[in-house]
């Protein structure tokens, strides 16, 4: 699988709009953009997924560029609740190991009132 | 409501016990999987199951059991021959084993502390 470069951490108003940013040069064009997110002590929770068209819905948006080297989660209006760890990966459909998931250091979105 | 469910979320054992840590998803899905996570680091995958009465050891299976005797319940043990058993555990399911859609949903996760 790809790999994938995240900032470590990122702070964002309450109310505002959080765009994390994700890029994944090498990703090959049967790789999909997941993103999943993990609050302190819980399980990972899936946000969003997409290939190459630009996805939306009822908790974020996912802004992939053209050329697919990197992507954009968009947290519309942030609230303290969604203070997590961000991770975004990239994973094939077709491969024996596609099944795994393979988190980073993810970044860290701390939003304050 | 549908989801995963994990048990207890804090477990404490002393060095040299089994201990049994449990998952169910009413979630009617085919696919179960068993991660391990450590402080500041991401996941590790130990065991899958793709169906019923099958099971598959993942990066890190040393020292862990499963059984899958129902597609529901796919409990592990983590046995005394696991050299460093303290960390996070975390539970998931996803609805086909293979496919481009297979997002896992997870439970709440079972932290162990071996002392």
């Amino acid at each position: 699988d790809a790999k994938t470069t995240q900032p470590t951490s990122m702070d964002c108003a309450e109310g505002r709009a959080a765009n994390l940013p994700c890029n994944h040069s090498t990703i090959s064009g049967n790789e999909y953009v997941y993103w999943y997110r993990q609050i302190h002590s819980q399980g990972p929770q899936y946000i969003i997924h997409g290939l190459k068209n630009n996805e939306t819905n009822e908790m974020a948006s996912l802004i992939i560029t053209e050329d697919r080297k990197s992507s954009t989660l968009i947290l519309p209006h942030a609230t303290l609740r969604d203070t997590a760890v961000y991770y975004c990966i990239v994973r094939a459909y077709g491969r024996s190991n596609d099944y795994k998931l393979s988190f980073g250091a993810g970044t860290t979105v701390t939003v304050r009132a | 409501d549908g989801g995963i469910t994990q048990s207890p979320k804090y477990l404490f054992r002393k060095e040299g016990q089994n201990v049994t840590l449990s998952c169910e998803q009413n979630l009617n899905h085919d696919a179960m999987y068993w991660y391990r996570q450590d402080p500041g680091q991401g996941l590790r995958l130990i065991y899958y199951s793709q169906i019923v009465n099958d099971f598959q050891k993942g990066d890190i299976a040393e020292g862990y059991s499963v059984s899958r005797e129902k597609k529901e319940s796919f409990p592990l043990t983590v046995t005394s021959a696991q050299k460093n058993p303290t960390a996070f555990y975390l539970c998931a399911s996803s609805i086909v084993f293979s496919s481009s859609y297979n997002e896992q949903f997870f439970g709440p996760g079972t932290r162990l502390t071996v002392l």
